[in-house]
């Protein structure tokens, strides 16, 4: 069992409406958690990184939330435009690991207009 | 600013051949260095970090190597290439490991 879920493995939105993917994960303790986003065919880019003391970060019309109690993450897309089209991954820094990142598989997002 | 740079893009070799990947980081020192390998539809994989020249950790053991002959260069090699080798090589560098990772724009390899 992946110890870092994503739902859905992909979504199709209309451009301009909203959107939230999901993240929930069984490692623990963690330092961070982390959302990417992956255009296809390049590598990832950095969004958010939360502590496990924080319970949200936004980075423009992405917001990321992150409920410890639960083991859950989210990432929140306001107002998407087509160039939101990518894959999103969430990662976890596990501290029993050195802080070793265990990455999710990814929601593939469509942005279509 | 800092840049990192990977190349090729793309590769095409036959089963048996060797591989050499390289991946440069400009605009900082001494940073991490690592090496991950992305399978369709599973989370990237670790393969290689490196905190500093010729200071190489594998976690995969496989048939690949890595090595960093210079503070910002990390090479990913192989001597004789395997069919389950193809994927989607990523190099990536981050200050330490609780900062965000930066990550080159990949390497298609396919093994023939």
């Amino acid at each position: 069992k992946n110890q870092v879920e994503q739902s859905p493995q992909s979504l199709i939105i209309l451009e301009g409406k909203n959107c939230t993917l999901q993240c929930n994960y069984t490692v623990s303790p963690f330092s961070n958690l982390r959302w990417y986003k992956q255009d296809t065919g390049r590598g990832p880019v950095s969004l958010t990184i939360m502590t496990f003391s924080e319970n949200t970060k936004s980075n423009g019309r992405y917001t990321a939330t992150l409920d410890a109690d639960t083991k859950q993450s989210s990432l929140h897309i306001t107002a998407s435009q087509l160039s939101d089209s990518a894959s999103y991954i969430c990662v976890v820094s596990v501290v029993e690991y050195g802080n070793k990142l265990v990455f999710g598989a990814g929601t593939i997002l469509r942005v279509k207009s | 600013s800092q840049t990192i740079h990977q190349w090729p893009a793309t590769l095409v070799q036959p089963v048996g051949s060797p591989l050499s990947l390289e991946c440069t980081v400009e605009g900082t020192s001494n940073p991490n260095l690592y090496w991950y390998r992305q399978a369709a539809g599973r989370g990237l994989q670790l393969l290689f970090y490196s905190v500093g020249i010729g200071q190489i950790s594998s976690e995969v053991p496989q048939n690949l190597s890595a090595s960093r002959p210079q503070d910002r260069q990390f090479i990913l090699s192989s001597k004789k290439l395997l069919l389950s080798d193809s994927g989607f090589y990523l190099c990536a560098w981050s200050q330490d490991r609780d900062s965000p990772l930066h990550f080159g724009n990949g390497t298609r390899l396919t093994v023939t």
